[in-house]
């Protein structure tokens, strides 16, 4: 069970927004940065958002990502079909002294 | 273009030992801070630890599931990244990934394409 929970599944229409949750706690996500990473089968993970917001150079803005507490946000918005992968978040936990991910979330395109 | 490139995976007897190796390029691969990653078939990503740059005092940090069993280390000269497991136990199965690490941020930015590591007798 990871530290960082993760909706399993997360769906909606093409052109619709998508919100991926994770959630934490006051020694990780409280006080430490999140990152976000987008994974699509039988391949690496890629950085989608760093520093709670921000994105890397040549990530689309359609992908944004917020915190608020112990608590962080991917939001997807206009939801294309290439936007079907598994999306992780991570931060650094105090306590663990160990960077940990959410379980991972399944982004489907109806 | 920044590329990491892992090798030495395969099939290990549990007890048995391995060698993976992380070659780097288009980075500067001295001042770079690293870190190793695995996912087990159809599970979720974890950290196994990572190595901060000479610059930086080149220590390690692991994991708790592999501390005392893993061990991660570089060769600056060789752009190389290594990460030693002994006493591999089944539940080590798992695709291995190195990273380059926003050592502010601590976040991944660069990932490999992964090597597979079977742990089963």
């Amino acid at each position: 069970q990871s530290v960082l929970t993760q909706a399993p599944s997360v769906s909606a229409a093409p052109g619709q927004k998508v919100t991926i949750s994770c959630s934490g706690s006051s020694s990780n996500i409280g006080n430490n940065y999140v990152s976000w990473y987008q994974q699509f089968p039988g391949t690496a993970p890629k950085l989608l958002i760093y520093d709670n917001t921000e994105r890397p150079s040549g990530i689309p803005d359609r992908f944004s990502g917020s915190k608020s507490g112990t608590s962080a946000t991917l939001d997807i918005t206009g939801l294309q079909t290439g936007d079907e992968a598994d999306y992780y978040c991570g931060t650094w936990d105090t306590s663990l002294s160990a960077k940990i991910f959410g379980g991972g979330t399944k982004v489907t395109v109806l | 273009e920044a590329q990491l490139v892992e090798s030495g995976g395969g099939l290990v007897k549990p007890g048995g030992s391995l060698r993976l190796s992380c070659a780097a390029s288009g980075v500067i691969f001295s001042n770079a801070w690293m870190s190793w990653v695995r996912q087990a078939p159809g599970k979720g990503l974890e950290w196994i630890g990572r190595i901060k740059s000479k610059s930086n005092g080149g220590t390690t940090d692991h994991a708790a599931p592999v501390k005392g069993r893993f061990t991660i280390s570089r060769d600056d000269s060789k752009n190389t990244l290594y990460l030693q497991m002994n006493s591999l136990k089944t539940e080590d199965t798992a695709v291995y990934y190195c990273t380059t690490v926003l050592r502010m941020y601590d976040a991944f930015d660069i990932w490999g394409q992964g090597t597979m590591v079977t742990v089963s007798s």
